[in-house]
């Protein structure tokens, strides 16, 4: 089937670092991305990894890629109230599954 | 600012209505995606055009259509609206047809009373 599972919520103190975790099923998928979006808007696209890679880090983001387990997660360095929001990941078959979304909220 | 423009940004209806919902995708795009966002289904892939052609469809209902322009703008087509298409409708675009990265407009909330 086409389902892409994380977990609903995730609460962090604000410093710390979040990791929000996603499970795919295509093994054919060539990318798989995040996304975020914020109450009230669109999604952004926060960053993506090529499924030959195992790791990608930008900034205060990284990516692991575990291809054997279908498994991937982002990492959130040094958390903000700012990245409190909805985080998204997506696998890329033909056509774009979104998992059904983590909402991270950062606590002071 | 993904680039990507809809409009309009809120929509309310009644059932039974028809409603277009319109997108601009970003510079040099060619193909556009619609995606419906509601509570309980999450965010599902409706339909995709490229350069004018249907390229893949999703969970589309048949009382949904929609269509690119020459000018690679699309709209989406709502009707005989039910008060379960209330939800948020995103439009995305994306350089090529295939699997790369796309980028997402701000979406239009509609509510069907």
């Amino acid at each position: 089937g086409e389902d892409v599972e994380q977990s609903l919520f995730l609460s962090v103190r604000e410093g710390d670092s979040s990791v929000i975790n996603c499970t795919y099923t295509d093994s054919s998928s060539t990318y798989l991305y995040w996304y975020k979006q914020e109450p009230g808007a669109g999604l952004q696209l926060l960053t993506y990894i090529f499924s030959n890679m195992d790791m990608k880090q930008d900034q205060r983001l990284t990516v692991l890629l575990n291809k054997k387990d279908k498994h991937l997660s982002l990492r959130i360095a040094d958390t903000q109230t700012g990245d409190s929001a909805i985080y998204f990941c997506a696998e890329a078959t033909d056509k774009l599954i979104f998992g059904t979304g983590t909402r991270l909220q950062v606590f002071p | 600012d993904s680039g990507v423009t809809q409009t309009p940004k809120h929509l309310i209806t009644a059932t039974g209505q028809r409603v277009t919902l319109r997108c601009s995708p970003r510079s040099g795009d060619l193909s556009v995606y619609w995606y419906q966002q509601s509570l309980d289904q999450g965010l599902q892939f409706l339909i995709q055009y490229y350069n004018g052609e249907e390229r893949a469809k999703g969970n589309i209902l048949e009382r949904f259509s929609a269509q690119q322009f020459p000018d690679l703008h699309s709209e989406l087509n709502l009707s005989s609206l039910e008060l379960g298409d209330s939800a948020l409708y995103f439009c995305a675009s994306s350089n090529w047809e295939g699997r790369e990265t796309q980028y997402f407009g701000p979406g239009t909330r509609l509510l069907v009373l």
